[in-house]
């Protein structure tokens, strides 16, 4: 049963558009959202993450919006750039931090 | 700082065959992970290391063995191979005491099972 639900599986968007990727989470104990983004080869690194006492949290060109009530959280990348492909994950996790439920990735594309 | 090591990069088994995936970190983090990442299904926790001397079974344990040498080195063992265990595993730490939730990934191996 995956607790994190994301969508869409790929997504492809002109230079300087805004790309959109949404997470649905399941489990109500879950207190921090990660973004991970992963480029080819490589593994995750950290991008933004979010604590559900906030429900928009801003860095640079991305940002999360959180919905607690509708337990559903989203990435957006504002001005995108051929540099931002790359596959993107959402995550979560319970206030301990030590379990990390992934979903199940984006592979963005940025044509220039 | 190398952050998360591991080894080896790529490796190619047999069914039935074992081997130990390695991994080091030199950020003095408490905690450690193994993950198998699949496509379409994001990354899964295999174990993980809450801190030295101890380790727990993550969401998809079965067919695998971990241990936690030390506190730099938590490593992956596959006793017997299997078509099914084909994948790219990586390695994370975090450092939970700090109250950051962050996991620092390796750079991962790729496995092929055959």
């Amino acid at each position: 049963q995956q607790q994190v639900k994301q969508s869409p599986q790929s997504l492809i968007v002109q230079k300087g558009g805004i790309s959109i990727i949404n997470c649905a989470y399941e489990n109500t104990a879950f207190d921090y959202f990660p973004w991970y983004q992963q480029f080819p080869g490589k593994g995750p690194a950290l991008l933004i993450a979010i604590r559900p006492d906030v429900s928009e949290k801003k860095e640079g060109r991305f940002t999360i919006s959180f919905n607690k009530s509708a337990k559903q959280f989203s990435l957006h990348i504002m001005d995108s750039q051929p540099g931002d492909s790359a596959t993107y994950f959402c995550a979560a996790s319970e206030t301990s931090g030590s379990r990390l439920t992934f979903g199940e990735g984006t592979q963005l594309t940025v044509n220039p | 700082n190398a952050g998360v090591t591991q080894t080896p990069k790529f490796q190619v088994l047999k069914t039935g065959q074992s081997m130990t995936l390695q991994c080091a970190q030199d950020m003095n983090h408490n905690s450690m992970y193994w993950y198998r990442q699949d496509p379409g299904m994001g990354l899964r926790l295999i174990y993980y290391s809450a801190s030295e001397g101890t380790t727990d079974k993550g969401e998809v344990p079965n067919g695998y063995n971990v241990s936690r040498l030390n506190k730099r080195e938590f490593s992956l063992r596959l006793e017997s191979a299997a078509p099914s265990q084909t994948s790219v595993y990586f390695c994370a730490s975090s450092d939970l005491r700090q109250g950051d939730y962050e996991q620092y990934f390796g750079p991962g191996t790729r496995l092929t099972v055959t």
